[in-house]
């Protein structure tokens, strides 16, 4: 079955801190994303990137970065976490039709 | 950004009761997906149907599309407690590259 494993289930973290979410798929896909989910907001878009070490801006970009240095994984970077980063985050990466989740984290910025 | 709408936001049914949510997407569409989402945790691929199918099945679920009108429907069958999530469409724009859109959701709840 295939994978997309999140390092964190739960996650809290003070205001200023760097914080790392780390992402790995066992598949072999090209394309994996980030998203953050918000009540009444759906799901949005932050980051994805179609190989290794190639990225592009999703719809809220800003406050974030990303890295993929191999294909495998693909980790989103808040550079100083605020409270308004409080959600869930979601990485998916995509096989031939549709997307595979993983679990989520939620993290709490304090 | 957003191109699919589902509705109602929210359905609450009784266990045996069928279920049904609707999306509506805005343009040309290679194929529209349903994922289901249990709380707390990441979306699981329910289905997926073509813009050249009308209709498909999976069990208990029943997923019809009119591109005509730019809709599809979630149908879940005879609903269990078990099918208590967020259900969201997806679609797979003709000129999105390999990125999909996903609509603000549909809460079900079942009471058993």
């Amino acid at each position: 079955d295939v994978k997309v494993t999140q390092s964190s289930r739960y996650l809290v973290k003070r205001t200023g801190e760097k914080v790392f979410l780390e992402c790995v798929q066992d598949m072999d896909h090209e394309n994996m994303f980030w998203y953050r989910q918000d009540p009444g907001l759906g799901l949005r878009l932050i980051y994805f990137s179609y190989d290794v070490k190639m990225k592009e801006k999703g719809d809220i970009p800003e406050g974030y970065s990303v890295s993929r240095e191999k294909k495998e994984r693909f980790s989103l970077i808040l550079e100083s976490a605020s409270t308004n980063q409080t959600s869930m985050y979601l990485c998916a990466s995509r096989w031939n039709y549709g997307y595979t989740f993983g679990s989520g984290t939620r993290l709490t910025v304090v | 950004s957003q191109q699919g709408e589902e509705d109602p936001q929210a359905l609450s049914i009784q266990e045996g009761e069928n279920a049904t949510m609707n999306c509506s997407y805005k343009t040309s569409i290679n194929n529209l997906q349903w994922y289901r989402q249990n709380s707390g945790r990441g979306l699981v691929h329910l289905i997926l149907i073509r813009s050249n199918e009308r209709e498909k099945h999976s069990g208990r679920l029943r997923v019809t599309l009119d591109t005509s009108k730019k809709s599809s429907s979630l149908l879940i069958t005879a609903s269990r407690a078990a099918d208590t999530a967020s259900y969201f469409c997806a679609t797979d724009l003709n000129n999105a590259g390999n990125m999909l859109t996903f609509g603000g959701g549909t809460r079900l709840m079942v009471k058993p």
